[in-house]
């Protein structure tokens, strides 16, 4: 079992551009969460996804930022016109059943925008 | 929506010794707490968790205890390592908003040798 698998690694960016990160589930999980974490600060949560469907989005900034997790395919968190403010770790989680069995955490993508 | 606060932020122990954090939670209807652990680099890991129908739950050097009166619980770590230097998320099931969890800002634990 490879475990939450996330793409890049490290993305760096120029102001203005887009940056898509991409997380593979855990073999059999269908609940994929989206955390940010600020240096030295804890995970803020900003999306949570099922098979096509977005169940709860109530963290994503309204503007820039979208969340898929298509039928095929990993869940992207796409990020329009970066700015150096979205510079961060960005990290994927899974789940079997819903967060009551705990997150499995892939191990981030850390986007820095020059 | 739910609020989790932990504390201390930073903790610093000589090895052997025993290492306490703790959290409180804001929304009665939160059901599930687990403990996460990053390192450097790394994304968090599970390490151990409780369900509101459990007070206490313990895995060799780790505990965790829940208060649900008090709406807190607590990570205890005996006989400390080196290689417990990390960072420790504690977090709770938003029972009454969905199944996302909310995390705690994160406890640095440095066990000097």
């Amino acid at each position: 079992n490879a475990g939450v698998m996330q793409n890049p690694r490290h993305l760096v960016r120029r102001r203005g551009q887009e940056a898509r990160l991409r997380c593979s589930p855990m073999k059999g999980h269908s609940h994929v969460y989206w955390y940010r974490q600020l240096p030295e600060e804890g995970l803020k949560f900003m999306v949570y996804l099922q098979k096509e469907n977005i169940i709860d989005e109530s963290g994503m900034p309204k503007e820039r930022f979208s969340a898929e997790f298509p039928k095929e395919g990993p869940s992207i968190l796409r990020i329009q016109q970066v700015v150096r403010g979205d510079s961060a770790a960005y990290f994927c989680a899974s789940s079997e059943t819903g967060a009551n069995y705990g997150y499995t955490f892939g191990s981030g993508t850390r986007l820095t925008v020059v | 929506g739910e609020n989790v606060e932990q504390h201390p932020s930073t903790l610093s122990v000589q090895e052997g010794d025993s290492a306490v954090i703790k959290c409180t939670y804001s929304d009665s209807a939160s059901n599930y707490f687990p403990w996460y652990k990053q390192e450097l680099g790394k994304g968090p890991q599970l390490i151990i968790d409780i369900r509101s129908n459990v007070g206490e739950k313990k895995d060799q050097r780790i505990a965790v205890t829940l208060n649900k009166t008090a709406k807190h619980f607590s990570l205890h770590i005996t006989e400390t390592q080196p290689e417990d230097s990390a960072v420790y998320f504690c977090a709770a099931r938003a029972g009454s908003s969905g199944d996302k969890l909310t995390f705690g800002t994160g406890t640095r634990l440095a066990v000097r040798p």
